[in-house]
């Protein structure tokens, strides 16, 4: 069955730092990839997707990502992080089952900046 | 923007009462989800839905659950009997078609009580 894993339950960056949020995957078949965003209150943003080609994908807010099959990871970076950033992140994958399609999150990571 | 609604945005109810949360998919789109999260934990899928029946759901999903696109415009779950544990953070999803991203509703926190 397919999982997702984010070790980092918790980060803290203080603004302007960079930042890399790190998620491992593990499914049988060529995976589609998602980061989510979540703030306080509020529901799911997709911030960016993978889904086949350049391995390398930008998403919104400043955000990338990069599709890594040989670690299955897809990990999350941003150059420098700003106040806003501050929120719950989550990877996903979508696995099709008889051309029905579902995500599988990880558990999350709490992103903190400090000033 | 067209985005996913869901209504209400917060609801308590006692433990043993039926509850009916509702969404409105992006009009367009064909594949309809929820998931749930508990406090605390992951984003848990629950039952996907298209052509008017479950594709596919999850072993959460048991007999006091079910869905219904009523109008062809709403999407809803109905809840049975709650339980203590079915509290949680519901969230609603649409997509177009297959092989694109699923945009998700701003949830539904459920408050058995």
């Amino acid at each position: 069955a397919q999982s997702v894993t984010q070790p980092d339950i918790h980060i803290t960056v203080s603004e302007g730092a960079s930042l890399e949020l790190r998620c491992n995957y593990s499914y049988g078949a060529t995976p589609y990839l998602f980061w989510y965003v979540q703030s306080p209150g509020q529901g799911l943003q997709l911030l960016l997707k993978y889904f086949s080609g350049d391995t390398l994908v930008q998403g919104i807010k400043g955000f990338e990502a990069e599709f890594k099959r040989s670690q299955s990871s897809f990990n999350l970076r941003k150059p420098s992080v700003h106040w806003s950033d501050a929120a719950e992140y989550f990877c996903a994958v979508g696995t099709t089952n008889f051309g029905n399609e579902k995500l599988t999150f990880g558990t999350g990571t709490r992103l903190t900046i400090i000033p | 923007e067209p985005e996913v609604t869901q209504t209400p945005s917060h609801q308590v109810t006692q433990m043993g009462q039926e509850v009916i949360l509702r969404c409105v998919p992006i009009s367009n789109h064909l594949y309809f989800y929820w998931y749930r999260q508990i406090l605390g934990q992951k984003v848990e899928f629950l039952v996907s839905f298209y052509n008017n029946e479950i594709s596919e759901k999850s072993e959460i999903f048991d007999d006091q659950f079910s869905v219904e696109r009523p109008d062809g415009s709403n999407f809803t779950l109905k809840i049975r009997s709650t339980k203590l544990e079915d509290s949680a953070m519901y969230f609603c999803a649409s997509r177009r078609r297959l092989n694109t991203e699923a945009f998700f509703g701003q949830g539904t926190r459920l408050t058995v009580v």
